[in-house]
């Protein structure tokens, strides 16, 4: 079965710092990944998607992600993030070709003060 | 806004009850998963339906059970509860095909649900 780690438990940074939110997965096979959001209030939303090709993938709201294979990593990084960026952060596995059992990790707290 | 609804945002039921969720997909979707987000805790999933039947479930027990319809909106039913089922339940519908499952899930905002 699939798992996923998420090392930074709750992450404090200044605006206009960079972002760096770690993510390892274990499964013997291959993957799909994902990063998803979760804004105060608000539903779960899918930041960026990784399923095959260039491994680094850009998203939505300026995020990006690389996929290092032989780490089984798959880190999210912004440059430069801004206070509404304050959210939890979720990264997910999804064995390729089965149904879609999505393992989340269990979440980073970010919190960026203006 | 995503398209997912799920109803009631809120409930409150005592252990041993039986509880019913409801979801309706996003419109033009055909595949449901269900999921636990426990306080501090990432989603952990129940199970999916595609196409009115189960196909894939998580480590969770009978006693969760779940419906499809022929909309594709979906229930998921706990009997028995316990304290340890109080938690957010969350829907995620997507569009499953010729592609297979590789396709955005689409969430909904969850029901909070309290056992005491």
């Amino acid at each position: 079965a699939q798992s996923v780690s998420q090392h930074n438990h709750h992450v404090i940074l200044s605006e206009a710092a960079s972002l760096e939110l770690g993510c390892n997965y274990s499964y013997g096979g291959t993957v799909n990944l994902f990063w998803y959001v979760q804004y105060p209030g608000q539903h779960l939303q899918l930041l960026l998607k990784y399923f095959s090709g260039d491994p680094l993938v850009k998203g939505i709201k300026g995020f990006e992600a690389e996929f290092i294979k032989s780490k089984f990593s798959f880190n999210l990084r912004k440059p430069s993030v801004q206070w509404s960026d304050t959210a939890e952060y979720f990264c997910a596995v999804m064995p390729s070709g089965g149904y879609q059992k999505v393992t989340f990790g269990t979440g980073t707290k970010l919190q960026v003060i203006p | 806004e995503t398209g997912v609804t799920q109803s009631p945002t809120h409930l409150i039921k005592t252990r041993g009850q039986q509880v019913t969720l409801r979801c309706s997909s996003q419109s033009g979707h055909n595949t449901v998963s269900w999921y636990q987000q426990a306080l501090g805790q990432g989603p952990q999933f129940i199970f999916q339906y595609y196409r009115e039947e189960e196909n894939g479930r998580g480590n969770f027990p009978p006693r969760f059970s779940g419906l499809q319809f022929p909309n594709y909106s979906s229930e998921l039913n706990v009997n028995a509860l316990e304290l340890d089922d109080s938690a957010l339940y969350l829907c995620a519908s997507s569009l499953s095909g010729l592609r297979g499952w590789e396709n955005e899930a689409f969430f909904g905002q969850g029901t909070r649900l309290t056992v005491v």
